[in-house]
Order: C-alpha cells, then structure tokens, then sequence
C-alpha cells in the first residue's frame, strides 16, 4: 500500500465547477509536491511546499491553487479549468525541505482528471 | 541545460528474458543525483534506486541490476530473467540545485 494517500482517485468536471484534489502522508516528510503527467509524458513538476511554505511554483496558471494546511496534507483546489489540464496529478513527498536534497520522492497512486 | 535521455521508448520481451533500459543524462554541476522510477499501470510512481554523482559502485538487488559509468554519462538498469510484473513504464531522473528532471521513459512490455 502506497504511504502517500490521494483522493479521489478519479475526477470530472465542467469547466465552471470548483473543485479539490487531496493528498495526505503521515510519514513525518516536511516537503510536498504536485506533478502533473499527461499519457506517455514523464511528470511534470507544478508546486513544491517545504515546511509548510510554498517554494516552487512552476509558472502554473492561476487556476491551479495549492494550499498546505499542515506537514501531512496537500490540497490543489481547481477552478475553470480547460480541457487540455486533464491529466493525472501525481501528489509525492520527500524527507528533506528542499527537493534537490531529496533522496527519495514518496508518489501516491495519483488523481485521474478529466474535464469537459 | 540538465537533460536525461532514454532512447528506448517501448520495449516487448518475452518473459525470463533479460533486459536493459539505457538512460544517458547531462547536466554541468559535480554534485548530483539519478534515479529510477517504475510506473505501473496502476499509476503510482516507485522509487527503484538512487545513485549519487561520487558513488560508481554498481549496484545488484534481486533481478535488478544498475551501472552508472561517469566517463559515458550513463545510468543503465538490467532487469534479468524479466517477468509479466516487470510490465510498466520505467522514468529515469536526474536531481541537481533545483529539480527533478525526469527523461521521457521507457514502457516495458514483458509477454508471457
């Protein structure tokens, strides 16, 4: 079983709807992630959060909207998004504050999104 | 630039073959680290092993086996006697001052 928990597993939505992706670990890392992997692509890095802080933002649209409520939890909230930001959102998390100190990235199983 | 290279975009062996997924990276810092990821169809990303830039050592675990050569900037992953379960997308990743850099993958398809 994967340690890095993220739900829901699938989603759809209108392109008028709000909605949130949720990632939670209990591992005790202090940095968070957000990829995004469309088919056949490798992930592509959106947010880093180190100690609760954001310290990356891939130059995401606005759209996008990551919050850190605590060390173990991860949320992306999505509001009018396209249908070309369908993809799978990949949430992972590492031991060490800043992600080129990392030794291993801890992925979760992904939200699979579509939009319409 | 840091980039990664795997050549290979897809891959079918039958099974109990053996394997090898090449990964050729570049990047200019001296201190770094490679990866490997497996992706099963599942979608989760796992960590398969990690090297850093002053450690040449070859290492074996199991049916995996990996040679990181320095001099040719290859990170190269052998999979022996390959089995159906070994059937997923293989990332290759390169980590320096400020991020992740995965190459573009290799989808293995082991056939029975």
């Amino acid at each position: 079983d994967t340690e890095v928990t993220q739900t829901p597993k699938h989603l759809v939505m209108g392109m008028t709807n709000k909605k949130s992706l949720k990632c939670e670990q209990h591992m005790g890392h202090r940095a968070m992630y957000w990829y995004k992997q469309k088919a056949k692509k490798p992930p592509e890095l959106m947010f880093v959060y180190s100690y609760e802080k954001l310290s990356i933002n891939e130059s995401v649209p606005s759209r996008f909207s990551p919050e850190c409520p605590n060390s173990s939890l991860l949320n992306l909230h999505l509001h009018a998004l396209q249908p070309e930001d369908s993809a799978l959102y990949l949430c992972a998390s590492s031991q060490a504050g800043a992600e080129v100190d990392t030794g291993e990235l801890f992925f979760g199983e992904g939200s699979r999104l579509t939009v319409l | 630039a840091q980039k990664v290279t795997q050549a290979q975009t897809e891959i079918s062996v039958v099974e109990k073959e053996d394997v090898t997924l090449d990964c050729v990276y570049e990047t200019r810092d001296t201190t770094y680290y490679l990866f490997w990821y497996k992706q099963p169809p599942s979608g989760e990303l796992v960590f398969l092993i990690r090297r850093n830039s002053f450690d040449e050592q070859n290492e074996i675990s199991g049916r995996y086996s990996w040679n990181f050569q320095k001099s040719t900037s290859s990170f190269n992953f052998t999979i022996t006697a390959s089995q159906v379960v070994d059937s997923a997308v293989y990332f290759c990743a390169l980590t320096s001052y400020d991020k992740v850099i995965f190459g573009p993958g290799t989808s293995l398809s082991v056939i029975p």
